[in-house]
């Protein structure tokens, strides 16, 4: 089982369309979550740590499951300008490299 | 002030060739990682660094790949008689300390092709 996996899409949905994105991960003593954004040739971003309670920013809502070790990204009032890959990420230990997943593609059309 | 810096940015080589990819890291920051993403495909961790700990070398694939860091400041990556698997983009990051919640900022990569 990969570490992290990821839907690899693509999604491809209308402006304005709700997104969900899923991601699972493999080793429970993960401490530390993310989601990434990579635009087309370009170096992956931050988008927004993921907290336990579950967190919003603006459109954007995390949500982890430690139980479940599963991770999630929702995406409200979708627009043209969200259109790119969204790579979930884990640190499992207390330093250390990232984990990152494949990315999920997502394409959103006028 | 500026972000990651990596150079150069694009790099065409002959296989067997050996490679050098430099990063600046953010300044301030004391740890620092490489990671490669081949076409299509998600990120992979190479190795970091942090302060003046030994390097986490974990993710080399092979003893073809190095790396070294001077201090808290500049990488290099080296990468000996290249082969055509090894073409890739090489992303920098750094994090103001390794673990946590620290988030990592990346450079926009070095884009290698090995003939």
């Amino acid at each position: 089982r990969k570490e992290v996996e990821q839907d690899p899409g693509p999604f491809n949905v209308p402006e304005g369309a709700t997104v969900a994105f899923n991601c699972t991960y493999s080793n429970s003593a993960s401490q530390s979550f993310f989601w990434y954004r990579q635009d087309c040739r370009k170096e992956p971003k931050l988008l927004m740590s993921v907290y336990s309670s579950g967190n919003e920013d603006g459109r954007f809502t995390a949500q982890l499951n430690r139980a479940s070790q599963y991770i999630s990204l929702l995406i409200r009032d979708s627009k043209l300008s969200d259109s790119a890959t969204y790579l979930c990420v884990v640190r499992s230990g207390s330093q250390g490299n990232l984990i990152f997943g494949k990315g999920t593609k997502l394409s959103v059309k006028p | 002030g500026a972000g990651v810096s990596q150079s150069p940015s694009n790099k065409v080589t002959e296989k067997g060739k050996d490679v050098e990819l430099r990063c600046d890291p953010i300044s301030g920051h004391t740890a620092l990682y490489w990671y490669r993403q081949r076409l299509g495909q998600g990120l992979e961790f190479l190795i970091y660094f942090q302060g003046n700990s030994a390097p986490d070398k974990s993710g080399l694939p092979s003893d073809r790949f190095s790396a070294e860091r001077t201090g808290e400041s500049v990488s290099t990556l080296t990468i000996q008689r290249t082969q055509q698997e090894d073409s890739a983009v090489y992303l920098c990051a750094s994090s103001l300390v390794a673990g946590g919640g620290n988030i990592q900022y990346f450079g926009a990569g070095t884009r290698l092709s090995v003939l």
